[in-house]
């Protein structure tokens, strides 16, 4: 079975400053990763995603995310903030079998808010 | 665009009206996907198709009837519709079934069941 949990339903940071959105997950085995962002009236774009290979994976628009299996966890990290970050994301887990191989779990989503 | 076209975008219909959801992808994509989105609660996985079988079905209502006619098309027929049915509808595909290729989602078609 696998879950995911996002800590923060909402986030709030000013222009400039760090970006930490956390996220954790349970799978019984080993699990793909993911994190996409809504904005406004859109759908879904992937920024980042894991499947066993590096632990620190980079993604688009300055994001990056750690998986610590030790931890269980994917936060979603970037160094600083921009307006145009203001948006919904949602961190997703897939097992890499059982029965729910394939198959993605969405977390509940955090909002991020970008003060100038 | 992320090269998956949902229309219309916006869809109004009463609780008596039949509509379609149209779903379009020409990314060479095998797999198919629609989701349902509603306000406070996770995306829904509602129904899979791969190479244009249907593979999976999420306890989804009979008023929601999926259609695949080719690996490029996806659609969802509409009829006798509840206010609760109002969300978000989100389409996406992937190289094949299975989520270590990444989904692509299009806009969405946002419903409202009067």
């Amino acid at each position: 079975a696998q879950s995911v949990t996002q800590l923060d339903s909402h986030v709030s940071v000013s222009e400039g400053t760090p970006v930490l959105l956390r996220c954790n997950y349970s799978s019984s085995y080993s699990p793909s990763l993911f994190w996409y962002v809504q904005h406004p009236n859109k759908g879904l774009q992937l920024l980042l995603k894991y499947t066993s290979a590096a632990t620190l994976v980079k993604g688009i628009n300055g994001f990056e995310a750690e998986f610590k299996k030790s931890e269980t966890s994917f936060h979603l990290t970037k160094p600083s903030a921009h307006m145009s970050d203001a948006a919904e994301y949602f961190c997703v887990v897939s097992d890499g079998g059982g029965t729910s191989y394939g198959k993605l779990t969405f977390g509940q989503g955090t909002i991020l808010t970008v003060h100038p | 665009e992320t090269g998956v076209t949902q229309t219309p975008r916006h869809l109004v219909m009463g609780m008596t009206n039949k509509k379609s959801l149209k779903c379009e992808q020409h990314l060479g994509h095998n797999a198919m996907y629609w989701y349902k989105q509603s306000a406070k609660k996770p995306l829904e996985l509602m129904f899979v198709y791969n190479f244009k079988e249907q593979t999976e079905n999420n306890s989804v209502p009979s008023r929601f009837s999926p259609e695949c006619p080719n690996s490029s098309h996806l659609f969802l027929h509409l009829h006798t519709l509840q206010p609760e049915d109002s969300a978000l509808y989100l389409c996406a595909s992937s190289q094949e079934q299975g989520a270590v290729y990444g989904y692509t989602f299009g806009s969405g078609t946002r419903l409202t069941v009067v």
